[in-house]
């Protein structure tokens, strides 16, 4: 049973660049959300994205936005990267029918943005 | 608002002591509590969760978590610490959005 993954697992960008971030969700899972790690933190949500639409959203500028597919995968994309960008992304997938869903992590996608 | 604090940054336990990781959480109603494990560069994997229940939950690694409500709190622990687990500890409160604490490095000495 294949779990969650993400690609690519580095990326390396300059200033105002744009970016996208690809999540395959684990096997029978619905729902993906997308979480940023900076360096010595705990990982901050940005959104979920469930049957095709963004549900939740955290408190991220518009300049992260994502898209989910019809077989569930998801993509991140954001614009005009910023220094502070820089992160672990991560995706996380979850059956929403379940109600208070566990999350499962993929290994994440290290951005460098110079 | 929802909301995590882990009160220790770095925790150092010799090989076969005990650990004891402490949380304590901020939420509206009945938390889905969680704790995940980190290893270098690497994503997060699920130790254990509590929905309702038994306050005393089990998970992998042989690690167990307590919640107590009175005391907004679900302490991990551990009675025998293996070199494998040094990591990066969080916890994590919520239900479709999850919010994590800062997170507990812990270093395991021969």
């Amino acid at each position: 049973d294949a779990g969650v993954t993400q690609s690519p697992t580095h990326l390396i960008k300059t200033r105002g660049q744009q970016v996208t971030l690809r999540c395959s969700p684990k096997s029978g899972h619905d729902t993906v959300s997308w979480y940023q790690q900076a360096l010595g933190q705990g990982p901050q949500f940005i959104f979920q994205y469930y049957e095709e639409e963004e549900r939740q959203r955290g408190n991220f500028p518009d300049r992260f936005s994502g898209h989910q597919f019809p077989n569930y995968s998801s993509e991140l994309n954001v614009n005009a990267l910023l220094l502070g960008d820089s992160a672990l992304y991560l995706c996380a997938s979850s059956l929403r029918a379940l109600g208070g869903e566990t999350q499962y992590f993929g290994p994440g996608t290290r951005l460098l943005v110079l | 608002a929802q909301s995590v604090t882990q009160p220790d940054i770095h925790i150092t336990v010799s090989e076969g002591a005990s650990l004891e990781l402490r949380c304590n959480y901020s939420y509206g109603a009945t938390p889905y509590l969680f704790w995940y494990v980190q290893s270098p560069g690497q994503g997060l994997q699920l130790l254990l969760k509590y929905f309702s229940g038994d306050t005393l939950v089990q998970g992998i690694k042989g690690f167990e978590a307590e919640f107590k409500r009175s005391q907004s709190s679900f302490n991990l622990r551990k009675p025998s610490v293996h070199w494998s687990d040094a990591a990066e500890y969080f916890c994590a409160v919520g239900d479709y959005k999850l919010s994590f604490g800062a997170g507990t490095t812990v270093t395991v000495r021969a």
